[in-house]
């Protein structure tokens, strides 16, 4: 059961150009997440999914953008990257919204912008 | 405004020993509380939860209390074992939070627990 995937694990991209991480579940999870997690600090939310065809803004959405056309898959969208955005990135998933149904992570994509 | 505090960045103990890794809240709608733990190069991994009707949950090693007048949790890990160095989150959810069906987790900076054997 490979769970969360996501990819590329490292990327280097030079101010302005643009990108998308890709982020893919196997568990049939109707929520997905995209969170960024800065150097020392907590995991903000980006954008969420509640189902396919279905996204919403979490609490630093700008420079991004989602959009999930079925259930597995769950991708984010750098456009115009700016230093601002080094970050290492991680998407996650569950099976409803419940507070009991914990979130599954993937591993991970380290970001730099240069 | 850090809704969800984890004052210590970092915390080392003795293999055997008990661990206790604290968390602090200040938004009194916050009713369930989850602590992750994560290894470097991978993603956080869910370890233990509580709801606010209980004051004390318990998985093997690993037992969460919760102070809801003090708005204070732990996790204690006993006892604690090297394969246990990793850092540790703490993360809420609450009715404030809440989207629809979507309620979203406020999640603390974490603290670096090291044991050393």
């Amino acid at each position: 059961n490979a769970g969360v995937t996501q990819t590329p694990k490292f990327r280097i991209l030079k101010i302005g150009q643009s990108m998308t991480l890709q982020c893919t579940q196997d568990m049939n999870h109707n929520y997905m997440y995209w969170y960024r997690q800065d150097p020392g600090m907590g995991l903000k939310l980006i954008y969420y999914s509640v189902g396919a065809g279905i996204t919403d803004k979490g609490e630093v959405p700008n420079g991004y953008n989602v959009s999930r056309s079925t259930t597995e898959d769950f991708p984010l969208r750098l456009e115009l990257a700016a230093p601002s955005q080094t970050s290492v990135y991680f998407c996650a998933s569950r099976v409803g919204g419940r507070e009991s149904q914990p979130q599954h992570f993937g591993d991970g994509t380290r970001l730099s912008i240069l | 405004d850090q809704q969800v505090k984890q004052n210590s960045p970092s915390l080392s103990v003795q293999e055997g020993r008990i661990s206790i890794l604290n968390c602090d809240y200040t938004n009194s709608m916050f009713d369930y509380f989850l602590w992750y733990k994560k290894y470097p190069a991978e993603g956080p991994t869910f370890l233990i939860s509580i709801s606010s009707i209980k004051d004390k949950n318990e998985d093997g090693r690993f037992t969460v209390f919760l102070n809801k007048s003090a708005k204070h949790l732990s996790l204690h890990i006993v006892p604690s074992q090297p394969g246990d160095s990793a850092v540790y989150f703490c993360a809420a959810s609450g009715r404030r939070e809440n989207a629809g069906n979507n309620r979203k987790l406020i999640w603390g900076l974490g603290t670096s627990l090291a044991v050393n054997p």
